[in-house]
This record gives structure tokens, sequence and C-alpha cells, in this order.
């Protein structure tokens, strides 16, 4: 069975402060790993990775994965209150469409 | 807005009552996914709709029924639920099932069940 582990579960943080969030998967046939970001309700995509030790970066976000090691984070810099969110991780494995998700990290940045 | 819009947003059950959860997108998309998100637990995978067909069904209980009468248009019909089922259902949609990946969410439904 497909396994996402997030961590840490949440964490507290004052804006400008850098966090690193951690996923670590187990699946089967993996093809690409996804982060979302979950405000309110509706996840949002952010990045998705299929090569080990490529850099994606948007903005002030930015994600690495390691297929060998079986991880990826996602790094958040100079964090604003609007950074605040559940941020999901997903697998893509054996057939396309079948996306395991962690459990997410929940992420409160205080002004 | 995604372009996935989910109705009811909020939702009270009895556990004897008949409700319906639906969702649209007139994104051009041809996939559309139900998902269960319970508090402090992965989203789970309910349902798979692809060109109107049902690919996937999670092994999910009878008592969640979905309907997709055309590509643009989910349904899920709830009865009998259990207070456990209260959650939040998140739909979403997909050019195709191959770039599931690619999905957009709705803001989802919060299910209330007593």
């Amino acid at each position: 069975e497909d396994k996402v582990v997030q961590s840490p579960l949440s964490l507290v943080v004052h804006e400008g402060d850098t966090v690193t969030l951690n996923c670590s998967y187990e699946v089967t046939n993996f093809r690409s790993l996804l982060w979302y970001k979950q405000e309110k309700k509706a996840p949002t995509f952010l990045f998705m990775l299929t090569s080990s030790g490529i850099e994606k970066k948007s903005g002030r976000l930015s994600s690495i994965l390691d297929k060998k090691e079986l991880f990826s984070i996602l790094n958040i810099t100079a964090t604003q209150t609007g950074d605040s969110a559940v941020y999901l991780c997903a697998v893509g494995g054996l057939g396309d469409y079948k996306l395991s998700f962690g459990a997410g990290t929940t992420v409160t940045v205080r002004a | 807005e995604t372009g996935v819009t989910q109705t009811p947003r909020h939702l009270v059950m009895g556990m004897t009552n008949k409700k319906s959860l639906k969702c649209e997108q007139h994104l051009g998309h041809n996939a559309m996914y139900w998902y269960k998100q319970s508090a402090k637990k992965p989203l789970e995978l309910m349902f798979v709709y692809s060109l109107e067909e049902r690919v996937e069904n999670n092994s999910v209980p009878s008592r969640f029924s979905p309907e997709c009468p055309n590509s643009s248009h989910l349904f899920l019909h709830l009865h009998t639920l259990q207070p456990e089922d209260s959650a939040l259902y998140l739909c979403a949609s997909s050019p195709f099932l191959s770039r599931a990946k690619e999905a957009f969410f709705g803001q989802g439904t919060r299910l209330t069940v007593v």
C-alpha cells in the first residue's frame, strides 16, 4: 500500500522566518510528487517534481525531490501571514490518476 | 475561484436523510473526482469518472452513490450516513484522466452527519 508521511504535523512561525516541510513516501512505480497549498478548503497546485536534485522555484517557495532517499522538502522563505495554510504532499504512482496524499502540515505565520 | 464549483458549501444532515452534493466545472475537463478529507487525515480518493464513465470505486460504502450525467457535472448522492462520514468532500477535475496531476479542486462541501 502506498504511504506518504508529512512532517511536522504543524508549526507556528513569525513573519520573516523560513520554514521547511518534509514529505517522505513509499509508493509502487513512482511517477511524480506534488505539493498543494490548502487555504480554507480548495487545495491549489504548487509544484510537480519528477526528477531528483532539480529545484523548482516559485517566488519565495521552492521544492526539491530526492528519489534515492524517497523524500521531498518544501521551503518557504521570508514567510508572510498569507502563507498560513495546510500544505499537502501527494505522490502519483501506478495509474496516472491515483494520487496518494499525506495528512498535511499546518503552517501558521504570526505577524 | 478555480473553475470548479461545489454546492452546498455546508450541509448538516441526519442519519436517515437523503441529500446530494453537486459539482460543476466549465473548464472543458473530461475527468472528475470525488475526494473525502477527514480531520487530520489524508485526502482519500472515492470515485473517478472519465468521459462520464466511472473508472474507480475505491471500496466506498454503498451509502455513497456517484452520478455523472455529463462531463461538466458530478453528483454524490448520500443516504443513511453515519456520524463518521462527517468530513470535507472535495470535487476535482482534470483535462484528462492521464493529467490528474493538473487537477483543479473545488471549495468543498463541509458535511456534518448528526
